[in-house]
C-alpha cells in the first residue's frame, strides 16, 4: 500500500535548535509539497518541488527554514534556528502531476514543538 | 491573489441530519476544486474533485459537492450525518497549469449523538 511516510512523528526540541524533518513520496510521484499546519493560520503552504526542483518556497521564512530534495526519495524540510512559534505540525504531500487524479496524498505529520 | 475561504470555523450537527460546508475562491479562471477530510491525528484525505463538466460531483462516503461559477462556490454537502464524519473538512483549489495547491483553513465537524 503506497503512502507517503514522514519522520519524525514528534519531535521536542529547545529554541534555537537544529530541526530536520523528512518526507518519503510515494514512488512515482513528481510534485512534493511541505505544508504546516496550526490552529490560527490552518494549512499554509510552504514549499513545492516538482521533478526534485523548488518551484515556490514563498510561504516559508527563508532566513531559518530550508526545503530540498537530495533525490526523488526524499524530501528535507529543515528549521535553524528553531522558535517557539515554529511549533506545529508539518505535513509533506506527493502527487503526480499532470494527471486526471489531480489527488495529493499525504503523509501523516510531524508534530513540531519548540520550548 | 489566489485565495479559498471556508466561512465556518465550527459546525455542529445531529446524527441523522443534513450537512453543508461551504467554500469560495478567488481565481480568475476555472480553478480545480477539491474537498479533503483530516481526522484527528491524520493526514487529509481525498474526498472529491472537480474538474470540468457535471458541476455535481460525487465523492466517497456519501458525499457530493456543487459547483456554481456565478457564486465561486464548491459547497459540500452530506443528506444524512454519521457520527464517523466528525472530522475537519478543507476545501482546496489548485491553480491550473502551476499544480500549486491552496487549502482553506478548514471546517471542524462535531456530531452530536
Amino acid at each position: 500500500d503506497a503512502r507517503v511516510t514522514q519522520t519524525p512523528r514528534h519531535k521536542v526540541t529547545e529554541m534555537g535548535q537544529e530541526v530536520t524533518m523528512r518526507c518519503q513520496p510515494i514512488l512515482g510521484h513528481n510534485t512534493v509539497f511541505w505544508y504546516r499546519q496550526t490552529m490560527m493560520q490552518g494549512l499554509e503552504l510552504l514549499a513545492y518541488f516538482r521533478n526534485r526542483a523548488p518551484l515556490d518556497d514563498s510561504g516559508m521564512p527563508k532566513d531559518r527554514f530550508s526545503a530540498e530534495m537530495p533525490d526523488a526519495t526524499l524530501a528535507t524540510l529543515k528549521i535553524q534556528p528553531s522558535e517557539p512559534r515554529d511549533s506545529a505540525v508539518y505535513f509533506c504531500a506527493s502527487g503526480l502531476v499532470p494527471a486526471n487524479t489531480g489527488e495529493l496524498f499525504f503523509g501523516e505529520g510531524s508534530r513540531l514543538t519548540v520550548l | 491573489a489566489q485565495s479559498v475561504t471556508q466561512p465556518d470555523i465550527h459546525i455542529t450537527v445531529s446524527e441523522g441530519a443534513s450537512l453543508e460546508l461551504r467554500c469560495n475562491y478567488s481565481y480568475g479562471a476555472t480553478p480545480y476544486l477539491f474537498w479533503y477530510v483530516q481526522s484527528p491525528g491524520q493526514g487529509l484525505q481525498l474526498l472529491l474533485k472537480y474538474f470540468s463538466g457535471d458541476t455535481l460531483v460525487q465523492g466517497i462516503k456519501g458525499f457530493e459537492a456543487e459547483f456554481k461559477r456565478s457564486q465561486s462556490s464548491f459547497n459540500l454537502r452530506k443528506p444524512s450525518v454519521h457520527w464517523s464524519d466528525a472530522a475537519e473538512y478543507f476545501c482546496a483549489v489548485v491553480i491550473s497549469g502551476t499544480y500549486k495547491y491552496i487549502f482553506g483553513t478548514g471546517t471542524r465537524l462535531k456530531v452530536l449523538a
